[in-house]
């Protein structure tokens, strides 16, 4: 099966600066990349995602990019704030909606 | 829709006693997956159903956990009996069959064995 593999596990970043996640996959036949944030005491919740025919999404603050042959995927959070502190997952689909989770990326934007 | 409905919220219970954890999926959706999720390893798969079809169940990790989906609006994940490595916040998720769809995750139940 897939297996999705995240770095770093923890991040602090000062407010205002960028926070950059990594993930990679090893099914190449995984074809959708979405990316969730849970918050204290939530479940996660999905915030972008991106497929396999496109290189990079932006959404205001939030980017993805994926590199299809290298099998590698990231997030990219700009001019982070607060708000922005909780924990951010990975995740790969290959075959029929299974979604493998990568092991979570602990951010905290420090004021 | 109110979303994806776990119960119970907490679940405080002591070793050997069975543990029964309920999800309610979201209206129309029609894959559910239960997760796992502990400090040490994540967010676990342990099983997920294709049209109350149980599709793939190799993340269960023990004949003590089973889980069922006698109807499209109702699943339970059941422990028996418990211990307390079984202690962890489990996760609903449903979501509609077909290519690429969000997963909406319910509120979780935090269960803790003592």
């Amino acid at each position: 099966g897939e297996n999705v593999e995240q770095h770093p596990s923890t991040l602090s970043v000062q407010e205002g600066d960028s926070a950059v996640i990594k993930c990679t996959y090893s099914d190449s036949a995984s074809n959708y990349f979405p990316w969730y944030k849970q918050e204290l005491g939530k479940g996660p919740q999905l915030i972008i995602d991106i497929r396999s025919n496109v290189g990079e999404k932006k959404d205001q603050r939030i980017a993805v990019t994926l590199n299809k042959t290298a099998k590698h995927f990231s997030l990219h959070i700009t001019e982070t704030q607060p708000e922005d502190s909780a924990v951010y997952f990975c995740a790969a689909i290959a075959g029929a909606n299974n979604l493998f989770f990568g092991t979570g990326t602990r951010l905290t934007v420090i004021p | 829709d109110a979303g994806v409905i776990q119960s119970p919220r907490h679940e405080v219970t002591e070793m050997g006693q069975e543990v029964t954890l309920r999800c309610k999926p979201i209206s129309g959706h029609n894959s559910l997956f239960w997760y796992r999720q502990t400090m040490m390893r994540g967010l676990e798969l342990l099983i997920y159903f294709n049209n109350n079809v149980p599709i793939d169940d190799s993340g269960m990790p023990e004949d003590r956990f089973s889980a069922k989906m006698p109807n499209a609006s109702f699943s339970t994940l059941k422990i028996q009996p418990s211990e307390p490595r079984d202690s962890a916040v489990y996760f609903c998720a449903t979501t509609s069959l077909g290519i690429n769809t969000e997963a909406f995750f319910g509120q979780g139940t935090r269960l803790t064995v003592v």
